[in-house]
């Protein structure tokens, strides 16, 4: 079965840019999450959708940064303007469960690395 | 806000040897995940607990789930250099509304052939 497939894997682009990640969750699972990754804050959540709904976006750093899911199989999270700080890498997530309440582990993909300059 | 205390966050050890890390919370936990991510990849799951006291194998790995719901740890025995990578242990809280999790920051595991 297909994984969590993100893209681009690599995205190289200079400050003011706007920046566009792409995520396809695995077929089925209704909860999808996008997560920050740095060396200085390990693993930071920025914001999750349950059946394509945006439920908490309290870990957003700023208005800067937005992210849809437009349908069941689809989300993006978007940069703009992007600036040098916002490089990391960034990991889509998704898993299973209800509507209310889910123990059914998140499944990751591989992550884009983002480098702004 | 909740935070997962992981240990050690660094371990260099020889090939063969048993490794154990752990992680506390001062809150409560429904679920405990043990997660390995390797260099360039995403975190792949790899032990899912979700009762206090539970024990869970999966091949050389074996996971527990604390009886006070506070603290899991994570043995590998007879370690391999395939082994190499950085560990997470991850909870979802008790009461949590949906699927969030709180991560921990990670064991660098270093294996010495």
């Amino acid at each position: 079965d297909a994984g969590v497939i993100q893209s681009p894997r690599h995205e190289v682009t200079e400050m003011g840019q706007e920046v566009t990640l792409r995520c396809k969750p695995i077929s089925g699972h209704d909860y999808l999450f996008w997560y920050r990754q740095t060396m200085m804050r390990g693993l930071e959540l920025l914001i999750y959708f349950n059946n394509n709904v945006p439920i908490d976006d309290s870990g957003m750093p700023e208005d800067r940064f937005s992210a849809k899911m437009p349908n069941a199989s689809f989300s993006t999270l978007k940069i703009q303007p992007s600036e040098p700080r916002d490089s990391a890498v960034y990991f889509c997530a998704s898993s299973g469960g209800g509507q209310f309440y889910s123990n059914q582990p998140q499944h990751f993909g591989d992550g884009t690395r983002l480098s702004i300059l | 806000g909740q935070q997962l205390n992981q240990s050690p966050q660094s371990m260099f050890i020889q090939e063969g040897e048993d490794v154990s890390m752990n992680c506390t919370s001062s809150s409560i936990f429904n679920t405990w995940l043990w997660y390995k991510q390797d260099p360039g990849e995403g975190p792949v799951l790899l032990i899912a607990l979700y009762k206090a006291g539970e024990l869970t194998s999966n091949g050389r790995l074996t996971a527990q789930f604390g009886i006070t719901r506070k603290d899991s740890f994570l043995n590998i025995s007879a370690s391999i250099p395939s082994d190499v990578g950085i560990y997470f242990c991850a909870g979802q809280p008790r009461g949590n509304a949906g699927n969030m999790l709180t991560f921990g920051g990670g064991t660098r595991l270093m294996v010495k052939p």
